[in-house]
């Protein structure tokens, strides 16, 4: 159980596109999902919280124009790199906590979108 | 100061040895602790959550202490297996489902 997906998991675009990430929880339902991204030898860093129904809460420094979130579903976020530049070029990591409401509880990632901005 | 620190290694150790991380938190509303592994270019996995008493899953003990605001996972009977990056990750309730990381501690395991 708690399998999260992600699609896709490498994509390469042009500087100036947007590109469109999905993460879904396949056996549970997810009220809140988390979007991280990674750069090389660095560590995760958060980016946002997904709310379902709900705007996205963006950590400081994230631009929210730039890194569009729509959390769709209870199992469905996406995310939406809008004018990629070379700079985006990461790992973008999606998590879910199997659980809703303010308790913690472990969460599973995605197994990650690879993106080169050339 | 970081929220949750750790050291980055990497730990070199041979097979067979044991091994310890720490991991401070500086938040003491932190509620709960889990360890993640994180292999090169794949996304983290779940080792293991940490209780107020310890616990054990195997080869891997995870310990809390919360008067000095850190969290520890051994290593026993290192396996080349082992080799990955270890992330710790610390949640308060007051942030709900939210973790914060710390920057991992890399393990090289040789033969």
């Amino acid at each position: 159980g708690a399998v999260v997906s992600q699609h896709p998991s490498r994509v390469i675009c042009k500087s100036g596109t947007s590109v469109k990430i999905e993460c879904r929880s396949l056996d549970f339902q997810a009220t809140t999902m988390f979007w991280y991204r990674q750069f090389p030898k660095q560590s995760l860093m958060l980016m946002a919280t997904s709310n379902e129904g709900s705007k996205a809460t963006y950590e400081q420094g994230v631009e929210k124009d730039k890194f569009l979130i729509n959390h769709a579903s209870l199992t469905l976020s996406t995310l939406t790199v809008t004018s990629a530049h070379p700079e985006d070029s990461s790992f973008y990591i999606c998590s879910a906590a199997p659980h809703s409401g303010s308790a913690p509880y472990e969460q599973y990632f995605g197994p990650g979108t690879r993106l080169t901005v050339t | 100061r970081k929220e949750v620190e750790q050291d980055p290694g990497p730990f070199n150790v041979p097979e067979g040895a044991t091994v310890a991380f720490n991991c401070t938190y500086s938040n003491s509303a932190s509620q709960s602790f889990f360890w993640y592994r994180q292999d090169c270019r794949k996304e983290p996995k779940l080792l293991m959550s940490v209780y107020s008493s310890g616990n054990e899953d195997g080869r891997f003990t995870a310990q809390l202490n919360r008067a000095s605001q850190y969290i520890s996972l051994l290593i026993r009977d290192s396996k080349l297996s082992d080799s990955a990056t270890y992330l710790c990750a610390v949640n308060n309730q007051n942030a709900g489902n939210m973790l914060t990381f710390g920057g991992g501690t890399r393990l090289m395991v040789k033969p």
